[in-house]
């Protein structure tokens, strides 16, 4: 079992629709928790930080439910240029231990 | 403020050559990761630094690969002698606290 799992996906949406990805991790002892966005053939970039009473940036909600093991991030109202591949990663800073998912693909369409 | 730099953009060589990769992180971030990102995969740690120490490197495959940031600031990723299953993306990143990391734009070695 990986670490760290995500549904691949490809998610297809409608522009406007919600739509939510999940990312389960199996280390216990993980810290903390990011969502990174990564377009094709680039660089991935951080989306946001995922705290423990859940966080809301505009259209992205993300939270995190350690009981369960999971973080979510949550889109709302997408645009065509949200398409892109969610990487989500958990870290145990102190143990240098920073694991990525393989990532959700997804593409809105108008 | 700058971003990460990476150098080369791409490299393109024959099995069992070597290859050397150069990273210089956002000024004044101590840790640097080295990852490596395989087409279709989320990316892989290879090598954990905080300033010029390790801090992990489990995953560097250490017969092939060696890494170093001699005064804590810039640093290499050296593969010898390459294998075809090392063609990917090599990425550096950077972290002023050992959180949120900042990506370089990669490095994209083929092995033919």
């Amino acid at each position: 079992r990986k670490e760290v799992e995500q549904d691949p996906g490809p998610f297809n949406v409608p522009e406007g629709a919600t739509v939510a990805f999940n990312c389960t991790y199996s280390n216990s002892a993980s810290q903390s928790f990011f969502w990174y966005r990564q377009d094709c053939r680039k660089e991935p970039k951080l989306l946001m930080s995922v705290y423990s009473s859940g966080n809301e940036d505009g259209r992205f909600t993300a939270q995190l439910n350690r009981a369960s093991q999971y973080i979510s991030l949550l889109i709302r109202d997408s645009k065509l240029s949200d398409s892109a591949t969610y990487l989500c990663v958990v870290n145990v800073p102190n143990a240098g231990k920073s694991t990525f998912g393989d990532g959700t693909t997804l593409t809105v369409k108008p | 403020e700058a971003g990460v730099a990476q150098s080369p953009r791409y490299k393109i060589i024959e099995k069992r050559q070597s290859v050397a990769f150069w990273c210089n992180p956002i000024s004044g971030h101590a840790t640097l990761y080295w990852y490596q990102q395989i087409l279709g995969q989320g990316p892989k740690l290879l090598i954990q630094f905080q300033n010029n120490g390790v801090v992990d490197d489990s995953q560097l495959p250490k017969d092939r690969f060696s890494a170093e940031r001699l005064k804590g600031v810039d640093s290499t990723l050296k593969i010898q002698p390459a294998k075809l299953e090392d063609s990917a993306v090599y990425l550096c990143a950077s972290s002023p606290n050992r959180y949120e990391q900042y990506f370089g734009p990669g490095t994209r070695l083929t092995v033919t």
